[in-house]
């Protein structure tokens, strides 16, 4: 039992480039969450699905876009990275409460 | 809109001593509350929360909280601080409906040997 699963684990980009983090779950959760940490700040929403098909925006959702296929996997798409972006990244799936967090990926852009 | 406040950024305690770290809240309806730590580069790891009954939540590694209705308050306590108890904590409280999460801005606890 993998419970959710965040690849990669740490990245570079340049600005301007696109990449996808990827976020995988085993627990079959219907609700799946991304957050950004930045120092200072907490974890912050960017988006959230609360089942396949179905997404919607959090607090911070500029840059990002999501798409929710299947129970299994929320990828979050960076379609032209900013330095901004520059923080961990953390997936997160919930049920009946309890919340369950990936380990992060760590994201430089420079 | 559900929002947390963590007011103190840095919280130092000796070894032995009993710990707080603080934690406010505002939600409307009732408050599903939680606290999290989270170790070096490390994600975060659930402590204990706080959905309904008992205002004393007990929860892992000896951790507690209690909540206040009045005060709007979930304080994560320990009686005796040890120094792998040094972490981030974050509250993080949500309403009773299906909504995100919301996290506090984290409380640095260092306990000195």
């Amino acid at each position: 039992n993998a419970g959710v699963t965040q690849t990669p684990k740490f990245q570079v980009l340049k600005t301007g480039q696109s990449m996808t983090l990827q976020c995988a779950q085993d627990m079959n959760h219907e609700y799946m969450s991304w957050y950004r940490q930045d120092p200072g700040m907490g974890l912050r929403l960017i988006h959230y699905s609360v089942g396949a098909g179905i997404t919607d925006q959090g607090e911070v959702p500029n840059g990002y876009n999501v798409s929710r296929s299947t129970t299994e996997d929320f990828p979050l798409r960076l379609l032209s990275a900013a330095p901004s972006q520059t923080s961990v990244y953390f997936c997160a799936t919930e049920r009946g409460g309890g919340y369950t967090f990936g380990s992060g990926t760590r994201l430089t852009v420079v | 809109a559900q929002s947390v406040a963590q007011p103190e950024d840095q919280v130092n305690v000796a070894e032995g001593n009993p710990l707080t770290v603080k934690c406010t809240y505002s939600v409307s309806g009732n408050p599903y509350l939680f606290w999290y730590v989270q170790y070096p580069n490390r994600g975060l790891q659930f402590l204990l929360k706080y959905i309904t009954g008992d205002n004393l939540v007990k929860g892992s590694y000896g951790f507690e909280a209690e909540f206040n209705k009045s005060q709007t308050s979930f304080h994560l306590k320990k009686p005796s601080a040890l120094v792998s108890d040094s972490a981030l904590y974050f509250c993080a409280v949500r309403d009773s409906g299906n909504t995100p999460l919301v996290f506090g801005k984290g409380t640095r606890l260092s306990v000195i040997a």
